[in-house]
């Protein structure tokens, strides 16, 4: 089945700076590929998404791409604000017999700092 | 106001009593799914449901059993066998569109002691 790693388990940035979150997935017929927000006690939240058959996505100071070569892909987030602290979730979908299947990374633990 | 219902937030156990937990969707999405979270370890899949009456083994289901008699609900049993059954459980569904995103309920989170 698929699995998902992701890094780093804990960031702390500077306000204003940029954060970087990685993730690496195993399954090659995975094609979708969604990010998340979890602030604490609340539900997960989709923030991006990207599909297999694109590189690069944006949306205002969110970004993501995806190596599909090298089955890694990357949540970029620029001039970091206090609100995007939260708990950020990659995952990797893969569709088969009618079945869409999520698996999630462990989680990225972002603090911004004011 | 669509979305998904989980109920109760909070839910506590003893030991050795199988416990269910209620989630319901007016968004009309045909799959559904629950998940677990314990710190650290993200979000691991226990079930999930394309139809009615036909669900499939998530990476973790032992220890849990499902039922999808209604489209829009989709309860999961924390039996007794499950070892370690506290945690944060999240339901979870997705429309019919081919890669879609997950829409999330809030959440309930079980203690059994």
């Amino acid at each position: 089945g698929e699995n998902v790693e992701q890094h780093p388990s804990t960031l702390s940035v500077q306000e204003g700076d940029s954060a970087v979150i990685k993730c690496t997935y195993s399954d090659s017929a995975s094609n979708y590929f969604p990010w998340y927000k979890q602030e604490l006690g609340k539900r997960p939240q989709l923030i991006i998404d990207i599909r297999s058959n694109v590189g690069e996505k944006k949306d205002q100071r969110i970004a993501v791409t995806l190596n599909k070569t090298a089955k890694h892909f990357s949540l970029h987030i620029t001039e970091t604000q206090p609100e995007d602290s939260a708990v950020y979730f990659c995952a990797a979908s893969t569709s088969s017999g009618g079945y869409q299947k999520v698996t999630f990374g462990t989680g990225t633990k972002l603090q911004v700092i004011p | 106001d669509g979305g998904i219902t989980q109920s109760p937030k909070y839910l506590f156990r003893k030991e050795g009593q199988n416990v269910t937990l209620s989630c319901e969707q007016n968004l009309n999405h045909d799959a559904m799914y629950w998940y677990r979270q314990d710190p650290g370890q993200g979000l691991r899949l226990i079930y999930y449901s394309q139809i009615v009456n036909d669900f499939q083994k998530g990476d973790i289901a032992e220890g849990y059993s499902v039922s999808r008699e209604k489209k829009e609900s989709f309860p999961l049993t924390v039996t007794s066998a499950q070892k370690n059954p506290t945690a944060f459980y999240l339901c979870a569904s997705i429309d019919g569109t081919y890669n879609s995103p997950l829409h999330f309920g809030n959440g309930t989170r079980l203690t059994v002691t």
